[in-house]
This record gives C-alpha cells, structure tokens and sequence, in this order.
C-alpha cells in the first residue's frame, strides 16, 4: 500500500525566514498530495493541493512543488509569520481512492 | 456556510464500554470519512462512506464499525473499549472522495480510562 514519509519531524525559523517540508511518497499511482495545518485543539485545515499534472502551484506566501518522477513533493512557506506555527501534514490519495494516506507531520515553530 | 461539526468534543469512558460519535458533514457533501489521531501512529484511515455505502475499510478491528444516514450524517461506533483506543477522532467531508479537498472537523477527543 501506500507509505508517505515526512521530514523533518520538527523545525524552527526564525520570523521572516522561509521553512521547506519534504514528504516522499511510495505509489506512483498516487496523483493527489494535499497540505494540511493542525492548530491545537482544532481539527486539520487544508491549505494547498497539487495534482500529478502540475509540477508547482502557489497561494500567496506558500507553494508546494511536486516530482513525480522522483516520487517526493514540498511545501515551502515563505516569510513565516509566528501564526504559522503549527504541526503540518501531508498526505496523498490511495490509488483506490477514497482515503489520504497521511505523513507523520512537521512541527513548525516561528520565533519572533 | 456551515462547516464540519463532530459531537461529542469530548468523551471519557471505561474499558469494555461503548462509544458512538457523531459527524455532520458539510452541506452538499456526499462522502464522509473518519480518521483515528494519536501521538504515536498518527492519523490513520478508519473508513469512508459515499451515499450511504461503505466504499473503503482501513486496518482496524471489527470493533470499530461505522454507517451514513440519507442525509449524509455519518456516527461511528467502538465497541468493547480498549486504553489503546484513547485517540482523537475526526470526520472530513468532501463531494466525492479522498481525491478532492477534504474538509475535517475539530474531532472527538476520546478517553478510555
């Protein structure tokens, strides 16, 4: 089955400063890598997707960036604002379908 | 528009008890799928259900079984409680499976004592 690995385990930056999470991914036949937050006490909030037809997609401060052939996608966040600290997630799709396969998920922390 | 709502937000039961949890998807939101949280494992598929019917299953014992409502209302139930069932419990919805954007709620914080 599926087995998605997420690195690093935790990171901190500095306000201002970029943070890169990498996550590989074992089925070629996955085609669907979403990126979640997770706040405390709250439940996991999507910020950004990526489809296997496209190689980088951005939304403001964060990107995400996708090689398929080298099976491994990354969120970088640029200009990290304390409000960015968090545990973030990433995931792909089942080749059945129907379920993410999730990460172990980054602890982010922004120091101001 | 309203988001996931899951209920109870908290639980605490014993050993060999029973447990049902409730999940109001989104409204239009077709699919429903449940996820198990915890420190050690992670988040970890339970199942999915899409009009009522079951499509998908993960790795968990048959304890853990769960059902739709015509209106996309999803419960799931544990049966015969175990300590290593203590987890957090969360519900997401989306239009029609895991190959979209889904939507998760704040979860069920259960804890078997």
């Amino acid at each position: 089955g599926e087995n998605v690995e997420q690195h690093p385990s935790t990171l901190s930056v500095q306000e201002g400063d970029s943070a890169v999470i990498k996550c590989t991914y074992s089925d070629s036949a996955s085609n669907y890598f979403p990126w979640y937050k997770q706040e405390l006490g709250k439940g996991p909030q999507l910020i950004i997707d990526i489809r296997s037809n496209v190689g980088e997609k951005k939304d403001q401060r964060i990107a995400v960036t996708l090689n398929k052939t080298a099976k491994h996608f990354s969120l970088h966040i640029t200009e990290t604002q304390p409000e960015d600290s968090a545990v973030y997630f990433c995931a792909a799709n089942h080749w059945r379908g129907n379920k993410l396969v999730f990460g172990a998920g980054t602890i982010l922390r922004v120091k101001s | 528009k309203a988001g996931v709502t899951q209920t109870p937000r908290y639980l605490i039961k014993t050993r060999g008890q029973q447990v049902t949890l409730s999940c109001s998807p989104i409204s239009g939101h077709r699919s429903v799928s449940w996820y198990q949280q915890t420190p050690g494992q992670g988040l970890q598929f339970l199942f999915e259900y899409f009009s009522e019917t079951q499509r998908n299953k993960g790795n968990f014992p048959g304890r853990f079984s769960g059902r739709q409502f015509s209106n996309s209302r999803s419960e799931m139930n544990v049966s015969t409680l175990e300590l290593g069932d203590s987890a957090l419990y969360l519900c997401a919805s989306s239009f029609e499976g895991a190959n979209e954007k889904l939507f998760f709620g704040s979860g069920t914080q259960l804890s078997v004592l």
